[in-house]
């Protein structure tokens, strides 16, 4: 199947600084990326849709000039979550989806901030 | 926007029952059904999908049933084993391009 990366896998921050999250697809050019939150032993929650060239689109309650979201190529998308915050501790998973609607995870991130 | 619900969200067999999770989702327009596998700290994996256009999908000893008039599709897992255990989810891809993602299944198979 399809390569997804991202980079870091851990990361740990002080409160009020900024994190940036990068994902990339490695053998396969992705006609969109999502972003997703996941909590301790929950399931994946769905933060925002990144297509290449466009502004992503955030779901409900999702702040996005908290969260900002780059999509530079069709290999590469960009989470920075800004003035990050304890509650904002969590892992962080990118996806890529190419054109059969299959979507392939990356490894995640896990983010704390203290 | 789309809901889907899943049940139960916690599972436990005996090594070599069989195992089944359910799920319904609300947006009758949805069209594709994947079920991914995630081990603890790691990436889900896809291990099997199905399309609107089909009612069951087999693969060795894991199947899909999709019933579009209901709104509901289930996992079936034969013959389970100790490495079966993990978490399980279940999503749906509607119109809006999006995937939503069922509360999970946690999996423990017996030996």
């Amino acid at each position: 199947g399809a390569v997804v990366s991202q980079h870091p896998s851990r990361v740990i921050c002080k409160s009020g600084t900024s994190v940036k999250i990068e994902c990339r697809s490695l053998d396969f050019q992705a006609t969109t990326m999502f972003w997703y939150r996941q909590f301790p032993k929950k399931s994946l929650m769905l933060m925002a849709t990144s297509n290449e060239g466009s502004k992503a689109t955030y779901e409900q309650g999702v702040e996005k000039d908290k969260f900002l979201i780059n999509h530079a190529s069709l290999t590469l998308s960009t989470l920075t979550v800004t003035s990050a915050h304890p509650e904002d501790s969590s892992f962080y998973i990118c996806s890529a989806r190419v054109q059969s609607r299959e979507q392939y995870f990356g490894p995640g991130t896990r983010l704390t901030v203290t | 926007g789309e809901n889907v619900e899943q049940h139960p969200s916690t599972l436990s067999v005996q090594e070599g029952d069989s195992a089944v999770i359910k799920c319904t989702y609300s947006d009758s327009a949805s069209n594709y059904f994947p079920w991914y596998k995630q081990e603890l700290g790691k990436r889900p994996q896809l291990i099997i999908d199905i399309r609107s256009n089909v009612g069951e999908k087999k693969d060795q000893r894991i199947a899909v049933t999709l019933n579009k008039t209901a709104k509901h599709f289930s996992l079936h897992i034969t013959e389970t084993q100790p490495e079966d255990s993990a978490v399980y989810f279940c999503a749906a891809f509607n119109t809006g391009n999006q995937f939503y993602f069922g509360t999970g299944t946690s999996l423990t198979v017996i030996p």
